[in-house]
Formats: structure tokens, sequence, C-alpha cells
């Protein structure tokens, strides 16, 4: 059973930085593109960044370039999220989901709460 | 970027209705087109990709349509479990862009 559990989420204050990750399980990690999706409360979805396979190739919305970074961990079975420079509006939900091969997300996990204020 | 647009934003029904919702896309996408259902508290779910394609487990009363720009989404016969919101993503391009949602709500 495909399974992705994220952790690492909470309250950071503006300009502070914290990691997420992302653990699964379930089937061949290395083998699909993973995703970060963030959803802020009561907003609707905003996809954030992508990674490939081996790790070599990543993209980001224009609104996180150059403050996240997207890696992962194919030995662990690990996704993971460093933002760095919080903002207010990076509050939300984030979400990892799985890439099935044609560009659609077809597990999530269950999301984390990251709360940027003072 | 590519602008998913959605329509409506929310509607009523009452179990047993048609619903249909449409995304249009602001260019050509082919069928790189999902829709996502989520229920408050909970993570999306997959339940049509390609435009057309109804995931795995997903009930046949879900079903998808259009290509190019003109996308739909209808549930043939809506049960108690459907009310929840709607999302529509292009995976065409990046930013992987989604319409701003749909609520179905109860009549």
């Amino acid at each position: 059973e495909v399974q992705l559990v994220e952790s690492g989420g909470g309250l950071v204050q503006p300009g502070g930085s914290l990691r997420l990750s992302c653990a699964a399980s379930g089937f061949t990690f290395s083998s699909n593109w993973m995703h970060w999706v963030r959803q802020a409360p009561g907003k609707g979805l905003v996809w954030v960044s992508h990674i490939n396979g081996d790790g070599t190739s990543t993209t980001y919305a224009d609104s996180v370039k150059g403050r996240f970074t997207i890696s992962r961990d194919n030995a662990k079975n690990t996704l993971s999220l460093q933002m760095n420079s919080l903002r207010a509006e990076d509050t939300a939900v984030y979400y990892c989901a799985r890439d099935n091969f044609l560009g659609f997300h077809d597990y999530w996990g269950q999301g984390t709460l990251v709360t940027v204020s003072s | 970027d590519i602008q998913m647009t959605q329509s409506p934003s929310s509607l009523s029904a009452s179990v047993g209705d048609r619903v249909t919702i449409t995304c249009r896309a602001s260019q050509t996408i082919s069928n790189y087109l999902s829709w996502y259902q989520q229920r408050p508290g909970k993570a999306p779910k997959l339940l049509i990709y390609a435009a057309s394609t109804l995931q795995s487990g997903v009930p046949s009363r879900f079903s998808g349509s259009g290509s190019g720009t003109d996308f739909t989404l209808t549930i043939s016969s809506l049960q108690p479990g459907d009310f929840a919101t709607y999302y529509c993503q292009q995976s065409y391009s990046t930013p992987r862009t989604f319409g701003h949602g749909t609520k179905v709500e109860i009549k």
C-alpha cells in the first residue's frame, strides 16, 4: 500500500526556516517524480515544487523560487522541502504527492501545517 | 503561466442529481488535465486523469471529458460522500496550476 507521511510543520517566525519531510513507502520511491502542493487556510491548492526520480531536476513556483529547496534521499525513501526566509503568506498545509508517470498526483500525504507568525 | 478557470465556484444539489463542473485553460493543454476531490480536513484525492481516465477505485458515476482548453467533470448521480470541493489541474507545463475549486453543497 502506498503511503506518504509528512512531518516537520509548526510555528515559525517571519524570516525563519523550516524543513519538511515526507516518508514514502509501498512503492519504488526512486521511480517516481514527487511534488509539494500547499493550501493556505480556507483557500485552494497551489503547486509548489517537483523533483524527478534521481533528484537531478527540480522546478519551483515563482512565489518560492530562491527560498525553498526540494530534495530527496532515495536510500531513505524520503522527500524534503527546505523552506528559508519564510513569510506570513507561506502559512499553509503542505502536502507531498506522488506523480503517476503521466504528470498527475495519484497519492497524497495527510499534510503538515506550517504557520508563519510572530 | 496557464490559468485554469473553474465554474461554478459553488453549487447546491441534492442526492441523485446530475452535476457538471467545467474547467477552462487559458491555452491548449491537450489532455493534461486531472480532477481532484477534497473533503473538509482531508487530502485531495485523484478522480480523473488525462482528462477522461478514471483513477482506479473511483466510482463510475464520475466521468471526465474534453481536450484542448475545455474540460468537464460529471457526477451522474450525486451521493452523500460526494459533497466536497473539486479542483482541476493542468500538468501540461510548470507551474502545474489548479483551478480555484468548485464546492458542491447539499441543497
